[in-house]
């Protein structure tokens, strides 16, 4: 059981928006600003999406944008297309243990 | 280009060890924390390991500490992670990630492509 918990699926059509959320603790999401996201298509390593919260990295859509309130992260997508079809995890720092770092289980996002 | 190549995957059996290696290049490799994140077929990612930029902050998943031990050679621009005791479920793509800090804040960026690990009898 992943430390974050994430909707195994979501689903949208082109042109529409879609929000995947990200519910962690207040030892990890609720405590720090230090959510990030990640897309992974199929057979390739994933991509930094969003990273303290809401922050693109260069060359990032504007159409991905990241958003937290309480123990809960938010990743929106809209204008969907055909290309955002993908995995796509959250990531937090944690304060837990020996641990630094925490993912949610993953989304599968399906553009119909 | 940033680029982290991984190498040292194989078929290992159960009790066995291994050495990971992680080739950094296109940045300077002493200025920032560096993960191990694994992907075990057809599942999530789970963060395996991370050092910071001097090592003086490690970290491990409670499902490899005592086992599992990370390392990094500033000097040649590499990390590695030695994995002891391997068992079954130990199986995946282990992935290499640059941090976009000296310490370990958990924003990967970017991953190398992988190396395969198979534990396996």
């Amino acid at each position: 059981q992943s430390a974050l918990t994430q909707p195994a699926s979501v689903s949208g059509s082109p042109g529409q928006s879609i929000t995947i959320s990200c519910t962690g603790t207040s030892s990890d999401v609720g405590g720090y600003n230090y959510v990030s996201w990640y897309q992974q298509h199929p057979g390739k390593a994933p991509k930094l999406m969003i990273y303290d919260v809401s922050n693109r990295p260069s060359g990032v859509s504007n159409r991905f944008s990241g958003s937290k309130s309480g123990n809960t992260a938010s990743l929106t997508i809209s204008g969907l297309q055909a290309e955002d079809e993908a995995d796509y995890y959250c990531s937090s720092y944690t304060s837990s243990s020996t641990l630094y770092v925490v993912f949610g289980g993953g989304t599968k996002l399906t553009v119909l | 280009e940033v680029q982290l190549v991984e190498s040292g995957g194989g078929l290992v059996q159960p009790g066995r060890s291994l050495r990971l290696s992680c080739a950094a290049s296109g940045f300077t490799f002493d200025d920032y924390a560096m993960h191990w994140v694994r992907q075990a077929p057809g599942k999530g990612l789970e963060w395996v390991s991370g050092i910071s930029w001097n090592s003086g902050s490690i970290g491990y998943a409670d499902s490899v500490k005592g086992r599992f031990t990370i390392s990094r050679d500033n000097a040649k621009n590499s990390l590695y992670l030695q994995m002891n005791s391997l068992r079954a479920e130990d199986t995946a793509l282990y992935y290499c990630a640059k941090d976009w800090f000296g310490e370990l804040l958990g924003w990967f960026d970017p991953w190398g492509q992988g190396t395969l690990v198979t534990v396996s009898s």
